[in-house]
């Protein structure tokens, strides 16, 4: 069946440190792949999102390319601040519905 | 435009017990789907509701069901709670119109039931 795996946290990073977390997928076709984040007390924010193969997702700094060759869609940062601090989670659903498969999320704490 | 609302915020509960959960989508969101949130395994999908019928349901049990509302407001139960039922139960809803897939899902701030 359809899973995401990302990898394990949490992640601490001083500020303005490079950002890579790593999230694989299996699925059959061609899903759509996603990145949200989880702000403490809060829901899921969408961050990014990649609907084909090769397309890059970006926002707020924050960058992440479908890969189909490697079923990856590792989510990326040049240089992170305090403010980024959260929660993150790897998704895909596939056009058949409106099913979403989540990671289990990767905690993220910078440090000033 | 108003967010994704959840009713309650907090809940205790002790076992045996029944629960709903109420959660109000964005006005024109047809689509509402429901999340179980723990640390151990994560984002869990529950089932999803569309036009008052449910079209995709995941892996839990019986007692766990759901409805939705002409209005597109949805209710999930829980009966005869169990102490692993304590978790993080987010709601989401998202346009549902034909044509252009993925469609976005908003997140409301989840309601965190514990159970006793």
């Amino acid at each position: 069946g359809d899973s995401v795996t990302q990898m394990e946290g949490p992640v601490t990073l001083s500020e303005e440190a490079f950002l890579t977390i790593n999230c694989t997928y299996t699925a059959t076709g061609y899903p759509s792949l996603f990145w949200y984040v989880q702000y403490p007390g809060e829901g899921l924010q969408l961050l990014l999102k990649a609907t084909k193969a090769d397309d890059k997702g970006s926002n707020k700094g924050f960058e992440a390319t479908y890969r189909k060759e490697t079923t990856s869609f590792h989510l990326e940062k040049g240089s992170v601040q305090v403010s980024d601090s959260a929660v993150y989670f790897c998704a895909l659903s596939r056009d058949t519905g409106n099913q979403f498969y989540f990671g289990t999320g990767t905690s993220l704490t910078v440090i000033p | 435009k108003a967010g994704v609302t959840q009713t309650p915020r907090y809940l205790i509960k002790t076992r045996g017990q029944q629960v709903t959960l109420s959660c109000s989508p964005i006005s024109g969101h047809r689509s509402v789907s429901w999340y179980q949130q723990t640390p151990g395994q994560g984002l869990q999908f529950l089932f999803e509701y569309f036009s008052e019928t449910q079209r995709n349901k995941g892996n839990f049990p019986g007692r766990f069901s759901g409805r939705q509302f002409s209005n597109s407001r949805s209710e999930m139960n829980v009966s005869t709670l169990e102490l692993g039922d304590s978790a993080l139960y987010l709601c989401a809803s998202s346009v549902w119109t034909s044509g252009d897939f993925p469609y976005e899902q908003y997140f409301g701030p989840g309601t965190r039931l514990t159970v006793t």
